[in-house]
């Protein structure tokens, strides 16, 4: 079975200050890993994905995440967040695309960014 | 090319009562999964379906269920209603040859009275 933790569920830091989001997992296979963001009153955005290949993986708008196997992690970061980063960030895994293809999500973290 | 559509976007229902949500994938997906959102449960999967087939399911009652069209389109209904069913029905479609991208509509907003 896999499951997702999300170290934090809530994150307040200054704009333009650097900021990382915790995600840890546990799979007994081969994992795909994934960040999503959610804006209020909104459906969950694709921010990044690892799949496979190099373990340090970007999103247009400046996050990276980086898949480390042996510490079974896959933490978000940002340089500097501007105000707009505001939203709730989840973690989640999935064994891959056939059989096993649901995803399990991480009970979110919420990044408040204050001006 | 056009998005997950979710319908309705926002749906009050009274307790004992039925409900359909609908959702339409990306054109080209197969699958499409569908989950719940609450502030206490967080992200709950629900089922997934692929060319027609419950392929997945989540640890949920009999009360839920769904279904899958020929067009990939796909519905989910609850019956007998319960309050803790209020929440936000998110939809995701993805497809293999789309580089693995799960892609969620705006979700339907449920709210039970």
């Amino acid at each position: 079975a896999q499951s997702v933790t999300q170290l934090d569920s809530q994150v307040p830091v200054f704009e333009e200050a650097p900021v990382e989001l915790r995600c840890n997992y546990s799979s007994s296979v081969s994992v795909y890993l994934f960040w999503y963001v959610q804006y209020p009153n909104q459906g969950l955005q694709l921010l990044l994905k690892y799949l496979s290949g190099s373990t340090l993986v970007e999103s247009i708008n400046g996050f990276e995440a980086e898949f480390n196997k042996s510490q079974t992690s896959f933490h978000l970061r940002k340089p500097s967040v501007h105000i707009s980063d505001t939203a709730e960030y989840f973690c989640a895994v999935s064994g891959g695309y056939s059989s096993a293809s649901k995803i399990i999500f991480g009970s979110g973290t919420r990044l408040s960014i204050r001006p | 090319k056009a998005g997950v559509t979710q319908t309705p976007r926002y749906l009050i229902k009274t307790r004992g009562q039925q409900v359909t949500l609908s959702c339409s994938p990306i054109s080209g997906h197969r699958s499409v999964s569908w989950y719940q959102q609450t502030p206490g449960q967080g992200l709950q999967f629900l089922f997934e379906y692929f060319s027609e087939t419950q392929r997945n399911k989540g640890n949920f009652p009999g009360r839920f269920s769904g279904r899958q069209f020929s067009n990939s389109r796909s519905e989910m209904n609850v019956s007998t209603l319960e309050l803790g069913d209020s929440a936000l029905y998110l939809c995701a479609s993805s497809s293999a040859t789309d580089n693995y991208g799960y892609t969620f509509g705006s979700g339907t907003r449920l709210t039970v009275v």
